[in-house]
């Protein structure tokens, strides 16, 4: 099935870096979501954006929503050990479905 | 949001054999989803749960070798069917209410298939 383009794949930085990645898709979609997965656990939603160029933040992370609606970008701010995980966009259109991305995985030393 | 309990969280199963992994959801959603996340891998669409009828499949997953059942707005079952070492992966469920936006997710059932 499709998936989004995520960059980059992996990511080691220090405690109290920013991160920056993002999402690309050859589709428009109508909806952009960021989710964070931990070990062992499902996916948790963290961010979703609704409209083409939507700047929106929770706590340390902020979302956008690309102006062609064919890409997302998700930054963290003075990073946290507990911000370690895979990071996953995904993209729903009307149907309802999500289409995930191919996920960032983030390592954060102290 | 709701709160989904997954069963079995993981197993081991020999290959041939044939698991089902039960989604129960603590409040009624319109709409119950099937996920597979290889090893590594991200999330992929297995189906779409339709309470009292036959589970929409995506391109590439067929009803024989994952046959589901939604029998009310609270509960699925995914069956793992005639196992082989490549079903080993994560599967999630996942449910949402009409007109929400974006889903939420159960922890998983983590199969390895010996």
């Amino acid at each position: 099935g499709q998936q989004l383009n995520q960059s980059p794949q992996s990511m080691f930085i220090q405690e109290g870096e920013d991160v920056s990645m993002n999402c690309t898709s050859s589709s428009i979609f109508n909806t952009w979501l960021w989710y964070k997965q931990d070990p062992g656990e499902g996916p948790v939603l963290l961010i979703a954006l609704y409209k083409a160029g939507e700047l929106t933040s929770n706590g340390r992370l902020t979302a956008q929503f690309g102006i062609t609606r064919k890409d997302s970008f998700l930054n963290i701010s003075a990073s946290i050990p507990s911000d370690v995980g895979i990071y996953f966009c995904a993209g729903q259109k009307r149907t309802d479905k999500l289409i995930f991305g191919t996920g960032t995985r983030l390592q954060v030393f102290p | 949001s709701a709160v989904i309990s997954q069963k079995p969280s993981r197993d081991i199963c020999q290959r041939g054999t044939s698991l089902t992994i039960q989604c129960q959801v603590d409040s009624q959603v319109t709409m119950m989803f099937w996920y597979r996340q290889q090893p590594g891998q991200s999330l992929t669409l297995i189906a779409t749960a339709n309470q009292g009828s036959e589970a929409t499949y995506e391109s590439g997953f067929v009803i024989d070798k994952f046959p589901i059942s939604r029998p009310n707005l609270t509960f699925s079952t995914l069956t793992v069917s005639n196992m082989s070492p490549e079903d080993s992966s994560i599967y999630l469920c996942s449910v949402a209410y009409r007109g929400d936006y974006g889903y939420t997710f159960g922890s998983g059932t983590r199969l390895t298939v010996v």
